[in-house]
């Protein structure tokens, strides 16, 4: 079945120690998401890919970053982590950006940090 | 500025009984569209249903309806006949046409189905 998935499910890493989250996804869509979610809140998004155009969020801290080397491949690389980047880490893909477009969302990363 | 609002944190239900989980939504747009998502305890966003604002119908996918009502802005989720598997949190969410095209979601509510 077509899907996206995210490895690893669980996460865990040293305060400021890099730590990289991987997504892929088997839909071939053109856009990728990167989400994170704190307990009992909203996906907050961090960044996307258009093919291969990159889009920050304007708030997205800069110890966050993203690479699609390919379509099927996105990774999610947080350079310091700190007590706060503790969360639930989202990958997401649509087809297009129009407003009609569904994402498609993997099983997320349950990020801890010590 | 906040562009979902859903005013239940959470909400009970019986199970068999139908439960309505309430969503509005601010946009200048005049073409958008509206998602529900379910997320179970094990962290999934699941795709419910879909509601674009030129939709004269109201949408429906099985034990879930939309119910769309344009001049109000608000896209009010219905499920009927709750299981004890419709135990989760809800988003409501939207995507304009313009504004980056971002899915914005709202704060969730949380539904619990009770024996």
């Amino acid at each position: 079945d077509a899907m996206v998935i995210q490895n690893p499910r669980y996460q865990v890493t040293q305060f400021g120690k890099p730590v990289t989250l991987s997504c892929s996804q088997t839909l071939n869509h053109n856009v990728m998401y990167w989400y994170q979610q704190k307990s009992s809140q909203a996906p907050k998004l961090l960044f996307h890919y258009y093919d291969k155009d990159f889009n920050n969020e304007a708030d997205t801290p800069d110890n966050f970053q993203s690479r699609r080397p390919n379509t099927s491949f996105c990774f999610l690389d947080i350079r310091s982590p700190g007590l706060g980047d503790a969360a639930m880490y989202l990958c997401a893909t649509s087809r297009d950006k129009g407003q009609h477009n569904e994402q498609f969302f993997g099983p997320g990363t349950r990020l801890t940090v010590l | 500025a906040q562009k979902i609002t859903q005013t239940q944190p959470g909400m009970f239900v019986q199970e068999k009984e139908a439960v309505t989980l309430d969503c509005t939504y601010d946009t200048s747009d005049q073409s958008y569209g509206l998602f529900w998502y379910k997320q179970p305890s094990s962290g999934e966003m699941i795709f419910l249903i879909y509601q674009g604002s030129y939709d004269e119908q109201n949408a429906t996918e099985g034990r879930y309806s939309l119910n769309f009502q344009k001049a109000r802005k608000s896209a009010n989720l219905v499920i009927s006949a709750s299981q004890l598997g419709d135990s989760a949190m809800y988003f409501c969410a939207m995507r304009e046409a313009y504004n980056n095209n971002d899915m914005r979601f709202g704060a969730g509510t949380r539904l619990t189905v009770k024996p």
